[in-house]
């Protein structure tokens, strides 16, 4: 059974800062690589995904992988306030039945 | 943007009563899934399926039932709630197997609470 953990648990960053998230995975046979996005008393909604080893980004947002490692990360560069959210990964393998999530950070950005 | 809608918002019922919440999705997708979620726990898969009349068991599914009936709607079932079964609820639906290369998308959740 895959297990898929995060760290931190949670963090406050401040305005405009950069801020890092850790997602670790136990299966070397995944394939995808998945960060949700959950605002307090929302659905989590995909953020970014990763189906390659390396760098991946989209505005603001980053995803590094390095399945050697058993290791995915999300970095968010200028932190909003708007980004204060609990983020969750998400792994999966080709032929598997759905995502593995793991517990979540919870990201507060202080203005 | 897809779309999933799930009902009731909101449920309190007692230990040993029956409840059923309700999802449709209206974007043709032929895979859904039923998670909860609980502090600590990230979000943990109970049913899916993978079309009207499919039923996979998920990693959670001791207590729950579920039932595809269309494409559009997929049911879970709690025949005798217990309070360990309160948490908040989701659906979501995607139109690839596993969850693996497309995106999977949420309804709004169902809080359940069981006295």
């Amino acid at each position: 059974q895959q297990n898929v953990q995060q760290s931190p648990e949670s963090l406050i960053v401040p305005e405009g800062a950069r801020t890092s998230l850790n997602c670790t995975f136990s299966d070397s046979a995944s394939q995808y690589f998945w960060w949700y996005r959950q605002h307090s008393g929302k659905a989590p909604k995909a953020l970014m995904s990763i189906f390659s080893n390396g760098e991946k980004e989209e505005g603001r947002f980053t995803i590094h992988l390095n399945k050697a490692s058993l290791h995915f990360s999300l970095h968010i560069r200028d932190s909003q306030p708007s980004d204060s959210a609990l983020y969750l990964c998400a792994v999966a393998y080709q032929g598997g039945r759905a995502l593995i999530f793991g517990t979540g950070t919870t990201v507060s950005v202080s203005p | 943007e897809a779309a999933v809608t799930q009902s009731p918002r909101n449920k309190v019922t007692v230990t040993g009563g029956n409840v059923t919440l309700s999802c449709r999705q209206t974007n043709s997708h032929n895979y859904m899934y039923w998670y909860r979620q609980d502090t600590g726990h990230g979000l943990r898969l109970i049913h899916y399926s993978y079309g009207a009349g499919n039923l996979q068991i998920g990693d959670v599914p001791d207590g729950y039932k579920a039932t595809r009936t269309t494409q559009e709607d997929f049911f879970l079932l709690l025949e005798l709630a217990s309070p360990s079964q309160t948490s908040l609820y989701f659906c979501a639906s995607s139109d690839a197997p596993g969850g693996g290369y497309a995106e999977q998308f949420f309804g709004p959740g169902t809080r359940l609470t069981v006295l």
